[in-house]
């Protein structure tokens, strides 16, 4: 069974590094690109960018670019998300999702970690 | 970057209904790369539909999708209670860039 499991949430000032981590099971972790998502309180999905953890080929979006950065342990089969300095309008839950075997759907989704910037 | 439109914002249906919801695209889609998603409270989005027609594994045959270039439809043929939910259009393009439509909020009249 493919299972996709994000850490707990988070609750940081500004400021404070945040590493967030989606630790994959059940398929071949170096064999699909791994997504992540935003979702700010009340509102839409936000594609943030992708990463091949087969070697780590990593693409971001415009709007995301510079302000996280995302990485692949494959040795445990882990996605990351990382801000070295995060704010307030950083406040959201964010989702890890596989690309599926189409390439071009997210197939199977983390069940998502809520992160609270505040002072 | 391709921008998408859904519409309505929100839609008001009974159960038993059918329900129609449009997903427009600022340029065309690449190939076939428009998918759906619906997102109940509190949980993660759910790939319903790829590949503009093709249904995920396990989603029912009421749900269907249709469309190409610049206009996509997702149609509900008979609503369910489980069935009212956000909806959510996603496209895929060149290098990996993937956008999401805003929603639309389908909800119990």
């Amino acid at each position: 069974e493919v299972q996709l499991v994000q850490s707990g949430a988070e609750v940081k000032k500004p400021g404070e590094s945040l590493k967030l981590s989606c630790r994959v099971s059940g398929y071949s972790f170096t064999s699909y690109w791994i997504g992540w998502v935003r979702q700010m309180p009340g509102k839409g999905l936000e594609w943030m960018g992708i990463i091949y953890p087969g070697d780590s080929d990593t693409r971001y979006s415009p709007s995301f670019q510079g302000q996280v950065t995302i990485s692949a342990d494959k040795s445990i089969s882990t996605a990351y998300l990382q801000w070295s300095s995060p704010k307030a309008s950083d406040t959201a839950v964010y989702y890890c999702a596989r690309l599926g075997a189409s390439g071009s759907s997210l197939d199977y989704w983390g069940q998502g970690t809520l992160v609270t910037v505040s002072s | 970057e391709i921008v998408l439109t859904q519409s309505p914002g929100t839609l008001s249906l009974s159960p038993g209904e059918r329900a129609t919801l449009s997903c427009r695209a600022s340029q065309s889609v690449s190939r076939t790369y428009l998918a759906w998603y619906q997102q109940k409270p509190g949980q993660a989005p759910r790939l319903l539909i790829y590949d503009v027609s093709r249904r995920a594994t396990g989603i029912p045959d009421r749900f269907s999708g249709s469309g190409s270039g610049t206009d996509f439809t997702l149609t509900i043929s008979r609503l369910e209670p489980e069935d009212f939910a956000v909806y959510y259009c996603q496209q895929y393009g060149s290098s990996l860039s993937i956008t999401f439509g805003q929603g639309t909020r389908l909800e119990i009249k």
